[in-house]
């Protein structure tokens, strides 16, 4: 069973446009990550959010966690080729230290 | 200061043989995650270590993997004996509480 699924599992935009990705759960998460994986690379670390409702921003990239802390969204403004890879949620449960990872949205950007 | 550190980066195995993949985590953190990624499962967690004390292990697939951190600077992964099915790409990541920070990967092919 996934816990975390990702929408969508594919994305090709030209390079400008904006998308949004999501990452959804029927179960309640104490904190939430996102992670970018280039190929050939392992997965990297964007930003973490812990508080329901809570938006961080980074560049062109904004994050929110849901009120109920069991979903998550992240926005990519006039995305660029330097975008393109692998995203991936991520989430911690209760008081345990491990993550589950999401099912991934790989986003190609074309110039 | 360097990340994780993975090796080898590439193992081509036989069917049968020994493998062991090792990992030096970032120096003073206290977390230590072994991961496998694959096409069709994701980005799953096999087995992590607090302070050089295996935690979870549930993740480990069989009984032919094993994993062990002998100190805070090491660990190895070993599959015995390999089968076709454990080709993979295995992800050494390391941390403080519940951010994480991935090494490049091994990619492991059994034929």
């Amino acid at each position: 069973t996934q816990l975390l699924e990702q929408s969508p599992q594919f994305l090709s935009i030209q390079e400008g446009e904006n998308l949004t990705v999501y990452c959804n759960s029927s179960s309640v998460f104490s904190s939430l990550q996102w992670y970018r994986q280039e190929p050939g690379e392992g997965p990297v670390l964007l930003v973490t959010v812990v508080t329901g409702g809570e938006v961080k921003k980074l560049k062109r990239l904004t994050f929110q966690f849901g009120d109920a802390r069991k979903d998550s969204s992240l926005h990519i403004t006039a995305a660029q080729p330097g975008d393109t890879g692998l995203y991936l949620c991520a989430g911690a449960r209760g008081n345990t230290d491990k993550l589950i990872f999401g099912t991934g949205t790989r986003l190609q950007v074309f110039p | 200061d360097a990340g994780v550190i993975q090796s080898p980066r590439h193992e081509v195995t036989e069917m049968g043989q020994e493998v062991t993949l090792r990992c030096k985590p970032i120096s003073g953190h206290d977390y230590l995650f072994w991961y496998r990624q694959t096409m069709m499962r994701g980005l799953e967690l096999l087995i992590y270590f607090n302070n050089n004390v295996p935690i979870d292990d549930s993740g480990m697939p069989e009984d032919r993997f094993s994993a062990k951190m002998p100190n805070a600077s090491f660990s190895t992964l070993k599959i015995q004996p390999s089968e076709p099915r454990d080709s993979a790409v295995y992800f050494c990541a390391s941390g403080r509480g519940y951010e994480q920070y991935f090494g490049p990967g091994t990619r492991l092919t059994v034929t």
